[in-house]
């Protein structure tokens, strides 16, 4: 079954840690996305990349890091420079933005 | 900038009635597309239903509809026959299309936990 897979589940970072989520899609996408959801907040843009080799900043970019060097992976990178990194953190994918996008089940990451 | 509101953080229904959840958005462009998505406890984002702009009937799928007024900026949930299998959160989303690199991301609001009782 086509879908995206996000992985760990869970993860625990220590405070100074660099820690990567993985974000896998096997849908033929373009384009993807991270979002971080805090509570009462929504869910807000950190990293999109709509093409292979190239991505742009979302509206809080600060402290994370993102690389897509295969169409079907883009892994999201929170560094230690990110001072609240406590959140869950959802990754999308689109091909016709229109029809809205496929989203992962999400990583809860806790700072402990 | 484009900003999406819901000013109902939570609201409750009983199973079988109807219930409505608002949504106004904020933008000077005229072309772009709407969304409800659902989150339900296990967290999974599942996309409800879509409403183009240029399109003035009212998007319907199944129990779900919306009331889309594009002159008030407002986009509106409705829920008929509520289930117990409604109860989730349910984020209004907004998207300008036809910008390329700029554009063509999707502007989430905060979000409205809706109870279905039963």
């Amino acid at each position: 079954d086509g879908g995206i897979t996000q992985s760990p589940k869970y993860l625990f970072r220590k405070e100074g840690q660099n820690v990567t989520l993985s974000c896998e899609q096997n849908l033929n996408h373009d384009a993807m996305y991270w979002y971080r959801q805090d509570p009462g907040q929504g869910l807000r843009l950190i990293y999109y990349s709509q093409i292979v080799n190239d991505f742009q900043k979302g509206d809080i970019a600060e402290g994370y890091s993102v690389s897509r060097e295969k169409k079907e992976s883009f892994p999201l990178t929170v560094t230690s420079a990110q001072k609240n990194p406590t959140a869950f953190y959802l990754c999308a994918s689109s091909t016709d933005r229109g029809l809205g996008y496929t989203f992962g089940s999400g990583t809860r990451l806790t700072v402990v | 900038a484009q900003t999406v509101t819901q000013s109902q953080p939570e609201m409750s229904v009983q199973e079988a009635e109807t219930v409505t959840l608002s949504c106004t958005y904020d933008t000077s462009e005229n072309n772009y597309y709407l969304f409800w998505y659902k989150q339900p406890p296990s967290r999974q984002m599942i996309l409800v239903i879509r409403q183009e702009a240029y399109k003035q009937q009212n998007a319907t799928e199944n129990r779900f509809s919306v009331n889309f007024q594009k002159a008030a900026k407002s986009f509106s949930l409705k829920i008929s026959d509520s289930q117990l299998g409604d109860t989730a959160m349910y984020f209004c989303a907004f998207m300008l299309f036809g910008r390329g690199n700029q554009g063509e991301k999707l502007i989430f609001g905060q979000g409205t936990e809706l109870s279905v009782k039963p």
